[in-house]
């Protein structure tokens, strides 16, 4: 069974950081791009970044670029999201989703997300 | 940016009712389209991917099509279950998915 289980969400101040967290496990993690998709309360979705299967190639939305960075532990099937220079405009429920390559690398699988409140 | 307009924000409709989303991108998509269904609490489900293949599990009720940059979700024939928020999702490039901001559709 696919999972995807985020963790590293909670409170911070702005301009403050946070690592998320996705460990994947029921699938062979390197055989797939990974992303990052979040949403804000009571907002629409908004994807945030991409990593290719071996952290070659990554991608983001330019909200967050030079202040986010993906990566991804192949050894360990975990991906990961750090956020820096945080905004209450970031605040969010954070999804990690696996894209599946034989759709063209849609997110076919998600997790149930972290939640990451910015605020002082 | 591709900019992905959805249409509507916000659909009534009534069980048995055969009802349709509309999706729009700002420029060529390749056909590279995605609908998902999202409930109150609860991660998106994917529902469509490719424009128009339906993904295992996925009631045919649902169908997706289009071409060029108008897509469409069409439900045909409403159950209970199916009240809910849609969104499209373009993947046309790694380097920028984007999503439309979605389409609620509630009980009339």
């Amino acid at each position: 069974e696919v999972q995807l289980v985020e963790s590293g969400g909670g409170l911070v101040q702005p301009g403050g950081s946070l690592r998320l967290s996705c460990g994947a496990s029921g699938f062979t993690f390197t055989d797939y791009w990974m992303s990052w998709i979040r949403q804000a309360p009571g907002k629409g979705l908004e994807w945030v970044a991409n990593i290719k299967q071996d952290g070659s190639e990554k991608y983001y939305v330019d909200s967050v670029k030079g202040r986010f960075t993906i990566s991804r532990d192949n050894a360990e099937n975990s991906l990961y999201l750090q956020m820096n220079s945080l905004s209450p405009g970031d605040t969010a429920m954070y999804y990690c989703a696996r894209d599946r390559p034989d759709y063209g690398d849609t997110s076919d699988y998600w997790g149930q997300g972290a939640l990451v409140t910015v605020s002082s | 940016d591709i900019q992905m307009t959805q249409s509507p924000s916000t659909l009534s409709a009534s069980v048995g009712d055969r009802v349709t989303i509309t999706c729009r991108a700002s420029q060529s998509i390749s056909g590279w389209l995605a609908w998902y269904q999202q409930k109150p609490g609860k991660a998106p489900k994917l529902l469509i991917y490719k424009t128009s293949s339906l993904e295992s599990g996925v009631p045919s009720r649902f169908s997706g099509s289009g071409s060029g940059t108008e897509f469409t979700l069409t439900i045909s024939c409403l159950q209970p279950d199916d009240f809910a928020t849609y969104y499209c999702q373009q993947y046309s490039s790694y380097s920028e998915y984007s999503f439309g901001r979605g389409t609620k559709l509630e009980i009339k």
